[in-house]
């Protein structure tokens, strides 16, 4: 079972419609980031948090660390908003250089 | 400020070759990750370099090896290479002041080197 499950794996809505991806994480924590990947391969950090809510224009990211859960919501999604969305760890003990990522999920917005 | 750059952007190696990437970090940042990233293993997480040592590892085989120079540029090295091994390496830079097992501060990464072995 990998450590930081993610779903869904794909998901394809409209454009304006409110999206919403789930990771569960399996080991202690000392923070927990969401990842995006574009098309050729680059990877952007979106977030960064340890505890509560986070948000940046139209993305927002909450953690519940006691359910060991994250969401990304993403508000009046845009199709510039296609890409892969990783969720990834920074397991107890560890800083951010040492991450374990979650399988990510393909976010295709269609206008 | 520039950001975290890797040279090159693609190559191709046959079977049993070395291969070596270059990978130079945002100005000031002294901590390197590198990552693999195939299709079927998803993103994993290599090495990890700081002030040209070897702070953590994951789980890959001695094949795989890394070193970082005085001014925080990283390099990995594959030797004899596997089809296997076809994939991007990504790597990237993180502001650690040292003293302590990693940084808290966000991971700024490069845009990739993909490897592909015939």
């Amino acid at each position: 079972k990998n450590e930081v499950e993610q779903s869904p794996q794909n998901l394809t809505a409209q454009e304006g419609e409110f999206i919403t991806i789930n990771c569960s994480y399996s080991v202690g924590i000392s923070a927990l980031h969401w990842l995006q990947q574009h098309p050729g391969g680059g990877i952007v950090s979106l977030f960064m948090l340890s505890s509560g809510k986070k948000k940046h224009g139209r993305l927002i990211a909450t953690i519940n660390i006691q359910e060991k859960h994250s969401s990304l919501h993403i508000t009046a999604s845009h199709p510039r908003d296609s890409a892969v969305y990783i969720c990834a760890v920074s397991p107890t003990n560890f800083g951010n250089e040492k991450l374990t990522f979650g399988t990510g999920t393909r976010l295709t917005i269609i206008p | 400020k520039a950001g975290v750059t890797q040279t090159p952007r693609y190559l191709i190696k046959t079977r049993g070759q070395q291969v070596t990437l270059s990978c130079s970090p945002i100005s000031g940042h002294r901590s390197v990750s590198w990552y693999q990233q195939t299709p079927g293993q998803g993103l994993q997480f290599l090495f990890e370099y700081f002030s040209e040592t070897q702070r953590n590892k994951g789980n890959f085989p001695g094949r795989f090896s890394g070193r970082q120079f005085s001014n925080s540029r990283s390099e990995m090295n594959v030797s004899t290479l596997e089809l296997g091994d076809s994939a991007l390496y990504l790597c990237a830079s993180t502001y650690d002041i040292g003293g302590g097992v990693g940084s808290y501060n966000e991971q700024f990464f490069g845009p990739g080197t993909r490897l592909t072995v015939l």
